[in-house]
């Protein structure tokens, strides 16, 4: 299994709503990330975990709230967005070698998110 | 902080010529890079990835070359096929911070 599985595909929320995003890989690795990808830009650094621990957070608003409950799955929990927030959310996870330095990146399909 | 660019931005070749895209990077002290392949709304699909260590990785038609020092990476496609068209991203690893670059969105035309 060489899949990261991302859940849901599109997303139409309005601001004042609760929603989480879901990823999930079963390739053994052991960093998974969030970025953020607004059209015909390239991907923006949100999180990092390494060994289910928050490793870098690229100073993103705390209405986007990461989490990383084993080391198969990864959240993105959201609230109070803005429309502004409307963008592709990918998921992507990596095996981490015995340097501790991350190796071939593994991407989703991405959530489609529209914020009204 | 690592800055990486593509250029060209945009490229539109004729079905069957071979194509140099080119990434550069300002910090050298990288881990490794690598070159992703993007469709329209869809997730990013792993192409090549070159260690530091190394100076080219091949697959198929695809070569993607690193120099270091100087800070540039190549990809070169050879023989281009419409199903290549596509925007083609390098991501630099630098302490495992992985930086996109803007991309070349590629158009093989038939």
């Amino acid at each position: 299994d060489t899949e990261v599985t991302q859940t849901p595909k599109h997303l139409v929320m309005g601001m004042t709503n609760k929603k989480s995003l879901k990823c999930e890989q079963h390739m053994g690795h052991r960093a998974m990330y969030w970025y953020k990808q607004k059209a015909k830009k390239p991907p923006e650094l949100m999180f990092v975990y390494s060994y289910e621990k928050l490793s870098i957070n690229e100073s993103v608003p705390s209405r986007f709230s990461p989490e990383c409950p084993n080391s198969s799955l990864l959240n993105l929990h959201l609230h109070a967005l803005q429309p502004e927030d409307s963008a592709l959310y990918l998921c992507a996870s990596s095996q981490v070698d015995m340097g501790f330095v991350y190796e071939k990146l593994f991407f989703g399909s991405g959530t489609q998110l529209s914020v009204l | 902080k690592q800055e990486v660019t593509q250029i060209p931005a945009a490229l539109s070749v004729p079905e069957g010529e071979n194509l140099v895209l080119n990434c550069s990077f300002t910090d050298s002290a990288i881990y490794n890079l690598q070159w992703f392949r993007q469709d329209p709304g869809k997730g990013l699909t792993s192409l090549l990835l070159i260690q530091s260590s190394q100076r080219e990785q091949t697959s198929g038609r695809l070569n993607a070359s690193l120099d270091k020092s100087s800070g540039r990476s190549t990809l070169y496609i050879a023989a281009s096929q419409p199903g290549d068209s596509a925007t083609y991203l390098c991501a630099v690893n630098n302490n495992n911070d992985m930086r996109f670059g803007a991309g070349t969105r590629l158009t093989v035309k038939p």
